[in-house]
């Protein structure tokens, strides 16, 4: 069965202080892993999909990257308007569904 | 950018009552997904649709049924609705038919209530 679990469940930061969110995953064939970005009450924003262990994305101050077992989501400078959960989840090569994890809760202190 | 539009974005029912959740995917994207999102929890996969056809199938209770019709746009309808049915009902669309654009693109969410 495909499994996401992400680290930590909760992380508070100062502005400006960099810092990276975990995603592991066991997948019997990777398909692809996506972050998404949920604001309270509302639908998840699509960040970014990696496809292969060592491909990297970037938007603004945010980075993603994946190996074989799990990705990373850097977040470089953050800024209040960063506050939000992060989402990861991954799709199998065999299904047409999204498994995520159960989220990174991020706070910005400005 | 044309997004995915879900309506009602808020309904309240009483327990044992109906409802039907509409979806209106992106512009020629061609596969619907629908998850549930509880409170503090992450969205759980209900069900899928590619071409109107149901593609895959999560764990949605057999008091549901989704279908896609041929302007591509899916409903959800849920019956016998029980007190656990309130969450966050979110569509999201794709576009499998291009390796570019598989990405599962969001709607708003509609909010059910049962009371």
């Amino acid at each position: 069965e495909d499994q996401v679990t992400q680290s930590p469940e909760a992380l508070r930061l100062q502005e400006g202080e960099s810092s990276s969110l975990n995603c592991s995953y066991t997948v019997s064939g990777l398909r692809g892993l996506f972050w998404y970005r949920q604001d309270p009450g509302k639908g998840p924003e699509f960040l970014f999909t990696l496809y292969s262990a060592g491909e990297e994305k970037e938007k603004e101050r945010l980075k993603a990257t994946l190996t074989k077992k799990e990705s990373f989501l850097h977040i470089t400078a953050p800024k209040p308007e960063d506050s939000a959960t992060y989402l990861c989840a991954v799709e199998n090569q065999g299904a047409q569904k999204l498994v995520f994890g159960q989220g990174t809760r991020l706070t910005i202190n400005p | 950018a044309a997004g995915v539009i879900q309506s009602p974005r808020h309904l309240i029912k009483e327990k044992r009552e109906t409802a039907t959740l509409k979806c209106y995917p992106i512009p020629r994207h061609d596969t619907v997904y629908w998850y549930q999102q509880g409170p503090g929890q992450d969205p759980q996969f209900l069900i899928s649709f590619y071409e109107k056809m149901q593609s895959d199938k999560g764990s949605i209770p057999d008091r549901f049924s989704a279908q896609q019709f041929s302007d591509y746009h899916s409903e959800l309808n849920m019956s016998s609705l029980e007190l656990g049915d309130s969450a966050l009902y979110f569509c999201a669309s794709s576009q499998r038919t291009s390796m570019l654009e598989e990405t599962q693109y969001f709607g708003p969410g509609t909010r059910l209530l049962v009371l």
